[in-house]
């Protein structure tokens, strides 16, 4: 456990409804990653925040997704609008600002579409 | 944009020591980080190098030479438990991170 959770741990949805992930993560990482990971693949970047900012946004992220941390503290990702190919593991982890490269990750969100 | 390359499967015995290399492509390169995962849990955090050289803790390792854009984990000592999935990850414009596909690391009494 490192202290990071996420919530719920699965969740399946038909296709075109929406879906609300929450990440606590560890109370003094002022940093917030969230990163999604397909079977057999590393985690890929989606989206960041330094305290309550968002700092940055892939590109590839499509528009159906946002993402807030309203207090600096806890963060939602929601999907809207969900496809098929949005099914894949959510994981979300904290950071110190100094130290963004040890990143502590949360066990996950499976997201299923049907 | 940025690339990583890994080797996809590596097998040892218990015991023995082995080396997962990782090449890169990328601008704007800060450093390279290693992550574990085992099957069904999250990434944790191994090694992290942000200059060229050695960095040891405990039984891994981690390498980097930048001109060579080119890195490797060393896993000493192989234990059953180190059978996993091994991730490097390249760290760029300060505060983005690129994840490879990963290396399954399958140990072997």
């Amino acid at each position: 456990d490192t202290g990071v959770s996420q919530d719920p741990r699965h969740k399946i949805t038909k296709r075109g409804q929406n879906v609300t992930f929450r990440c606590d993560p560890i109370s003094e990482h002022n940093r917030l990653y969230w990163y999604r990971q397909t079977l057999g693949q590393g985690p890929e970047f989606l989206t960041y925040f330094q305290n309550e900012a968002q700092l940055e946004k892939s590109r590839l992220l499509s528009d159906r997704f946002s993402a807030e941390r309203p207090k600096g503290s806890f963060s939602t990702l929601e999907i809207q609008r969900t496809e098929q190919g949005d099914s894949a593991m959510y994981l979300c982890a904290s950071t110190l600002r100094d130290r963004d490269y040890e990143q502590y990750f949360g066990p996950g969100t499976r997201l299923t579409v049907t | 944009g940025q690339s990583l390359e890994q080797p996809s499967e590596v097998t040892a015995v218990e015991g023995a020591i082995v080396q997962i290399n990782c090449t890169y492509q990328t601008s704007g390169f800060y450093g390279l980080s290693w992550y574990q995962q085992h099957d069904g849990g999250a990434p944790t955090f191994l090694s992290y190098n942000g200059l060229d050289g050695l960095e040891e803790t405990g039984r891994f390792s981690s390498f980097l030479s930048r001109s060579d854009s080119y890195g490797y984990l060393l896993l000493q000592e192989l234990q059953m438990k180190d059978s996993a999935s091994y991730f490097c990850a390249v760290q760029y414009n300060f505060n983005k991170f690129y994840f490879g596909s990963g290396t399954k690391l399958n140990v072997k009494p």
